[in-house]
């Protein structure tokens, strides 16, 4: 079993649709979890963090965090063409310094 | 501020040749992480320090990766003997401190002929 699970996609939406972004995690000694955005041929770039169970909504997005589930989900609600791009889950473990990624999930946005 | 800095952007060396990748962090922050990505991967974690101390080297893949952060703000990271299967592309990441989210560079692509 992978530490960080993701489907890989792609996961295909029309513009303006809420894209669903899930990814299961086997460390339960996690406790903080981030939601990263890639565009092809860049780095990283942070979008979402939680650590508490239930939801955080930081303008379009939405992170939901159930731990005793060991699940964690990304909502993007009025997605955008801009959208298109891989989303990496990380939890934050090995005693809670290293993020560990899962292989992300492609989203594209469909005009 | 600035944020993560990163340098060479590319580097190509011949297989057996040693590299060194540079990254500058954010201001203060206390803590700098290294990352490799392959192609179609998440980055995977390589080391962690806090300032000058390298706390948590687990994800050095052989003794042939070597990292430092001497004064606690810029690091290298040092490949000797570099192979092949060495290429990918190679994230810093700092943040404030450990558990805090992780800013990341834009990555050295490294590439072994």
């Amino acid at each position: 079993q992978k530490e960080v699970e993701q489907n890989s996609g792609p996961l295909s939406v029309p513009e303006g649709a809420i894209a669903s972004l899930n990814c299961t995690y086997s460390d339960r000694g996690s406790q903080s979890f981030f939601w990263y955005r890639q565009y092809s041929g860049k780095s990283p770039e942070l979008i979402m963090f939680i650590y508490s169970n239930g939801d955080k909504e930081d303008g379009r997005f939405t992170a939901q965090l159930n731990k005793a589930s060991q699940y964690v989900s990304l909502l993007i609600r009025d997605s955008q063409p801009s959208d298109s791009a891989t989303y990496l889950c990380a939890p934050l473990t090995g005693g809670g310094n290293k993020l560990t990624f899962g292989t992300g999930t492609q989203l594209k946005v469909e005009l | 501020g600035a944020g993560v800095s990163q340098s060479p952007r590319y580097k190509v060396a011949k297989r057996g040749q040693d590299v060194a990748l540079r990254c500058d962090p954010i201001s203060g922050h206390v803590s700098l992480f290294w990352y490799q990505q392959a192609l179609g991967q998440g980055p995977e974690f390589l080391t962690y320090f806090q300032n000058e101390a390298q706390l948590d080297k687990s994800g050095l893949p052989s003794d042939r990766f070597f990292a430092e952060r001497p004064e606690g703000s810029v690091s290298t990271l040092k490949i000797q003997r570099t192979q092949q299967e060495d290429s990918a592309v190679y994230l810093c990441a700092s943040s404030l401190d450990g558990g805090q989210p992780q800013h990341f560079g834009d990555g050295t692509r490294l590439s072994i002929l």
